[in-house]
C-alpha cells in the first residue's frame, strides 16, 4: 500500500541553523501539507500546497518557513534560522483530491526536530 | 475557525474493557478522521468518517454530522491500544486543512 515517507526521522540542530525536512507524498496525490506538534500538545496546521503554490498558511508559517516541490516527487519544508521554539514533530501529509471521498489526508511518520 | 473538543482527556482502563471516545465539532465538516498516536509519535490513520459508521476489527466509529459529533469505540482493549487518540476535521466552509482536537490519552493496564 502506498505511503507518505519522511526523512530524516530525527534531526538535531543548533539555534540559527537552516534545516530542510523532506517528504515523499503518495504518487498520485495532488495536495500536500505540513503540520507540526510541539511535545505534549495537539497537532497544528502549518501550510497547504497545491498546483505548485501555497494555498493556505497559518500564522505560525512566517518568513522563516518555506516549502518547495523541487522535482515532482519530493516536498520539502525549510526553516531558515531555527529557534528553540521550533523544536517539534513535523508531519507531512498528502491527499488525492479536494472533494469527498478523495479528501482523506495520509500522514507520514514525522520528523522530530530538536533545536539546541 | 472550527472548534474541535474531545472527551474525556484521559482514560485509564483494564485490559479487556470497552471504551468510547467522543469528538464534538462546531461547524459542518467535509472530512473527519480519527488517528492513534503511538509511543513513537507516529499518527496512525484509524478512520476516514465524515458521516456514517465504519468498523475495523475491534474498533468502530460513528459520525453524526447533523449533530456535529463523532464517537470512536474500542472493544476488548489491549495494552497496545494505549496512546493518544486524535479527532481531526476539515470545515465545510474553510480550506482543506485539518483542525485537530486536543486528544484523549488512553492507558490500558494489564
Amino acid at each position: 500500500e502506498p505511503e507518505v515517507t519522511q526523512t530524516p526521522s530525527h534531526q538535531v540542530t543548533q539555534m540559527g541553523q537552516e534545516v530542510i525536512l523532506r517528504c515523499v507524498p503518495i504518487s498520485n496525490h495532488l495536495y500536500f501539507y505540513w503540520y507540526r506538534q510541539i511535545l505534549g500538545q495537539k497537532v497544528e496546521f502549518l501550510v497547504s500546497f497545491y498546483n505548485n503554490e501555497i494555498s493556505e498558511k497559518s500564522e505560525i508559517f512566517d518568513d522563516q518557513f518555506s516549502v518547495e516541490r523541487p522535482d515532482g516527487s519530493n516536498f520539502t519544508l525549510k526553516i531558515r534560522s531555527t529557534k528553540l521554539e521550533d523544536s517539534a514533530m513535523y508531519f507531512c501529509a498528502s491527499r488525492r483530491r479536494g472533494a469527498s471521498p478523495y479528501n482523506e489526508q495520509f500522514f507520514g511518520p514525522g520528523t522530530r526536530l530538536t533545536v539546541l | 475557525g472550527i472548534q474541535v473538543e474531545q472527551s474525556p482527556p484521559d482514560l485509564i482502563l483494564q485490559e479487556g474493557a470497552n471504551s468510547t471516545l467522543r469528538c464534538n465539532f462546531s461547524d459542518s465538516v467535509n472530512n473527519l478522521q480519527w488517528f492513534h498516536q503511538n509511543p513513537w509519535g507516529q499518527l496512525i490513520n484509524l478512520f476516514y468518517i465524515p458521516s456514517g459508521t465504519k468498523q475495523n476489527g475491534r474498533l468502530s466509529a460513528t459520525t453524526v454530522a447533523t449533530e456535529r459529533y463523532s464517537l470512536l469505540y474500542i472493544s476488548s482493549s489491549q495494552t497496545t491500544d494505549s496512546g493518544v487518540y486524535f479527532c481531526a476535521v476539515e470545515s465545510f466552509f474553510g480550506n482543506e486543512k485539518l483542525t485537530f482536537g486536543t486528544g484523549t490519552r488512553l492507558t490500558i493496564i494489564p
